[in-house]
């Protein structure tokens, strides 16, 4: 089955830029979504499509996909953007849904 | 608006059955694929079983294939999730989502309900 790698932690100071990896066999091939989930909260879809951004997802949020690797960049990081984000994709091979372990982003 | 909300979870044996439901609202549920997606306590996100939009099609991650059965009932509203011989390793928050892809390949989920807490212990 499909396996997603993520870092478990990522920090970055308030106002700089945060890079959340999702690394998989050629998973430039596979179509990435992102989620955001504070503590005792669902998850939010930030990123779908690999770079495509929901309705009411702030500008900063993006992301892009090639070759081994996915990432979910935040800009002008803020202290509320502290919070897990994990990677998601579809494995065609058994028809199922992976994600992956889940990166937590710290705001120093 | 777009509304889900799950119920049923609780403290159950091992060996032992519950059913969730979830109740939608705010979208026309019958034009929606969903899925249920669980998280164990301090772990991270995993996906259970999904379902097509007229119930007829069912998909399950193997931890849970043989002991859950994920319907729905469009005419109310309403995703389930029968979960039976339940083991320690099922405790977990579990989430029903919705997935607004046309194709299997972009399957995500933009919208999620609260979740609702599945305790197996004795």
């Amino acid at each position: 089955s499909y396996v997603l790698t993520q870092p478990p932690s990522v920090s970055v100071a308030p106002g700089q830029t945060a890079r959340s990896t999702c690394g998989g066999n050629n998973i430039g091939g596979e179509t990435v979504h992102w989620y955001q989930q504070k503590p005792g909260q669902a998850p939010v879809l930030v990123v779908y499509d690999d770079s495509d951004r929901p309705s009411g997802i702030p500008e900063r949020f993006s992301g892009s996909n090639s070759g081994n690797t996915a990432t979910l960049t935040i800009s002008r990081v803020e202290a509320g953007d502290e919070a897990d984000y994990y990677c998601q994709v579809w494995d065609s091979s058994t028809n199922h849904v992976v994600f992956g372990g889940g990166t937590k982003l710290t705001v120093l | 608006e777009v509304q889900l909300a799950e119920s049923g979870g609780g403290l159950v044996q091992p060996g032992g059955s519950l059913r969730l439901s979830c109740a939608a609202s705010g979208f026309t549920f019958s034009s929606y694929w969903m899925h249920w997606v669980r998280q164990a306590p301090g772990k991270g996100l995993v996906w259970v079983s999904r379902i097509d939009n007229y119930g007829s099609s069912t998909v399950y991650a193997d931890s849970v294939k043989g002991r859950f059965t994920i319907s729905r009932d469009n005419a109310k509203n309403t995703l389930y999730l029968q979960m039976d011989s339940l083991r320690p390793e099922d405790t977990a928050v579990y989430y029903c989502a919705r997935d607004p892809a046309i194709a299997s390949h972009r399957t995500n989920f933009d919208y999620w309900g609260q979740g609702t807490l599945v305790t197996v212990s004795s």
